[in-house]
């Protein structure tokens, strides 16, 4: 059973501050990563994919790889308000093309 | 530059009554799935299908739920006999093909089962 595990949180930041939010993930195939944010109610927009080891970097948004501790994580620096919302962690194998999501994690970003 | 079309958004059937869920998927799409996400839960993998095709239907439940991507037309997910615990937000996400392709998600059907 391929599992994704996020902290639920929520995690609360004040503005300005940076977000780091955490994934690990148990299938040692997977090779697709992604982040999706999902506002209440709405449905999961995509911020962030990685497939190689390390960083990759995206305005505010910064997704790190690290495939021999199975783990991802994305920082979002400068938080804003309008980040506060859940966050998905995904992840895919080579041809697998199943997005196995985690629970997600509830950010709120304090004025 | 349309993006995933999903409808209805808002569904309430009955108990017992049938449920018909449909999708567009992006300009220059090819290949649709589905997901599930029940309250308090994450979203879960449903089904798979490319045009005429069902290429994965491994987390379709075994009773009462069909899926189809006709050659012309939106994917349509089906739910026969309504039960309360299929009260979800049903998504639609597509890509151009499958292989490390990022999925796109629609805005989600919200199922309501009375």
């Amino acid at each position: 059973q391929k599992e994704v595990e996020q902290n639920s949180g929520p995690l609360s930041v004040p503005e300005g501050a940076i977000a780091s939010l955490n994934c690990t993930y148990s299938d040692r195939g997977s090779q697709s990563f992604f982040w999706y944010r999902q506002y209440s109610g709405k449905s999961p927009e995509l911020i962030m994919f990685i497939y190689s080891n390390g960083d990759k970097e995206d305005g505010r948004f910064t997704a790190q790889l690290n495939k021999a501790s199975q783990y991802v994580s994305l920082l979002i620096r400068d938080s804003q308000p309008s980040d506060s919302a859940t966050y998905l962690c995904a992840v895919s194998g080579g041809s697998n093309y199943k997005l196995t999501f985690g629970k997600g994690t509830l950010l709120t970003v304090n004025p | 530059n349309a993006g995933v079309m999903q409808n209805p958004r808002h569904l309430v059937r009955r108990r017992g009554q049938e449920a018909r869920l449909r999708c567009s998927p992006m300009k220059g799409h090819s290949h649709v799935y589905w997901y599930r996400q029940l309250p308090e839960e994450g979203l879960k993998f449903m089904v798979y299908l490319q045009k005429e095709n069902i290429i994965d239907e491994s987390g379709m439940p075994k009773e009462r739920f069909s899926a189809e991507f006709p050659k012309e037309g939106p994917s349509i997910l089906r739910i026969q006999q309504v039960v309360r615990g299929d009260s979800a937000a049903y998504f639609c996400a597509s890509s151009r093909n499958r292989q490390q392709e990022t999925q796109y998600f629609g805005p989600g059907t919200r199922l309501l089962v009375l």
